[in-house]
């Protein structure tokens, strides 16, 4: 069965600080993963898939299929970078699972 | 394109009434889905849509809640009878490509 897991709720970090937000899938086809951002009180928007193995905001995330894992990193915090970020997993027939989110709050 | 359009942005409404909401698609997609997101449970997909046609209705909670796509232009989520458990946002998103999804702002729903 697909399961997306992000483990912390809450996550909080001083500006200029590395950040990472765990995400660990399980997946029984090959994973297509994503993030999605949601700054406060705005729509979901796509931050950055997998396969596209780019850089946005300073963010990337490397599938690491080993660990079943796709972390989310960025070296140093911004305090836009507070949001609510949602890690996903394509999981056929057109349906996307999510996470339960993390909450990242960069302390100035 | 003004991207996923969704209707009412915020709703408060009594415990026991009928509730509707609306979502426009992005104009050419042929998937749209229904998602409500809690404090709780994060984003919980409900149901969602290719080519008009139900595909996944899984994850509605209960036969109080129903969804239609009369027309590719057009969908609604409706809760009857309303109760204050289902208090959340509710995002509509369509897609074409298969996991690129485009979300609308979000109905924000309390139920008294």
């Amino acid at each position: 069965a697909q399961r997306v897991t992000q483990p912390e709720k809450l996550l909080s970090v001083f500006k200029g600080a590395p950040v990472e937000l765990k995400c660990n899938y399980s997946y029984s086809g090959s994973p297509e993963l994503f993030w999605y951002v949601q700054y406060s009180r705005q729509r979901l928007q796509l931050l950055l898939r997998h396969i596209s193995r780019e850089s946005i905001k300073g963010f990337t995330a490397d599938l690491n299929k080993g660990e079943t894992s796709f972390h989310l990193k960025k070296p140093f915090a911004q305090e836009e970078d507070s949001a609510m970020y949602y890690c996903a997993l394509n999981g056929g027939a057109n349906n996307l699972f999510f996470g339960t989110g993390t909450r990242l709050t960069v302390i100035p | 394109d003004a991207g996923v359009i969704q209707s009412p942005r915020h709703e408060v409404t009594e415990m026991g009434q009928e509730v509707t909401l609306r979502c426009k698609p992005i104009s050419g997609h042929n998937s749209l889905f229904w998602y409500r997101q809690t404090m709780m449970r994060g984003l919980e997909l409900l149901i969602y849509f290719n080519n008009n046609v139900p595909i996944d209705d899984s994850g509605m909670p209960e036969d109080r809640f129903s969804a239609k796509m009369p027309n590719a232009s057009f969908s609604t989520l409706k809760i009857q009878p309303s109760e204050p458990r289902d208090s959340a946002v509710y995002f509509c998103a369509s897609s074409l490509n298969p996991g690129q999804k485009y979300f609308g702002e979000g109905s924000w729903l309390t139920v008294v």
